[in-house]
């Protein structure tokens, strides 16, 4: 079951450039995504979300992009700092009334200063 | 800024054990969830609880796995009887209103099963 995918499985960046991290998903029934970080030995942390009936969501340095036509979302963070290196979950809902999320496989980000 | 707290941070057990892995919610929140990685693979959903009783739980989630909220701050899973592939990161998450905004993950329980 690969409904949410991330084919990048590590991504290594410059500080202060930009760093984009990708994601797939094949359930055009997804309506609702979401962005976590984790650090090691913590749990994932919310970091931006975007609705389907949105192209694009912006927080600070972080913005989601989400094209539907290609089942495709990204997110962008400028400019990239080396605390931002963690490990990046994509994960995708049904609806944002239900309970379920269903992740990717994340990205390891490591932002080198 | 309030927590999700889950004891121990790592367990291991024998298999054929018993295992209860603990979480103490966010006092406010209504909505309990379990989710486990096993090493190297995605985070997946096993149960969401809602109003003392399940409200939606994954195809992981069989009749080995249990929930329960025993008073008013814990959230339980119970594996009746661990096998080998239950070794994996179990992380418990809430949220104050239904829907996927607004979940707090928890630090995670490691569970190795040996």
């Amino acid at each position: 079951d690969q409904q949410v995918k991330q084919n990048s499985p590590s991504l290594s960046v410059q500080e202060g450039r930009i760093s984009i991290l990708n994601c797939d998903y094949t359930n055009s029934m997804f309506d609702y995504f979401l962005w976590y970080k984790k650090y090691p030995a913590e749990g994932p942390t919310f970091l931006i979300s975007i609705s389907s009936i949105k192209d694009k969501n912006e927080d600070g340095r972080f913005t989601v992009f989400l094209n539907k036509s290609a089942k495709h979302l990204s997110l962008h963070i400028v400019p990239s700092q080396p605390g931002d290196s963690a490990v990046y979950f994509c994960a995708a809902s049904l609806n944002n009334a239900g309970n379920m999320l269903t992740f990717g496989g994340g990205t390891r980000l490591m932002v080198k200063p | 800024e309030p927590e999700v707290t889950q004891t121990p941070s790592h367990q291991v057990t024998q298999m054929g054990q018993e295992v209860i892995l603990r979480c103490v919610p966010i006092s406010n929140h209504l909505y309990f969830y379990w989710y486990r990685q096993i090493l190297g693979q995605k985070v997946e959903f096993l149960v969401s609880f809602y109003n003392n009783e399940i409200s939606e739980k994954s195809e992981i989630f069989d009749d080995q796995f249990s929930v329960e909220r025993p008073d008013g701050s814990n959230f339980t899973l119970k594996i009746r009887s661990t096998k080998l592939e239950d070794s994996a990161m179990y992380f418990c998450a809430s949220s104050l209103t239904t829907g996927v905004y607004g979940y707090t993950f928890g630090s995670g329980t490691r569970l190795t099963v040996v």
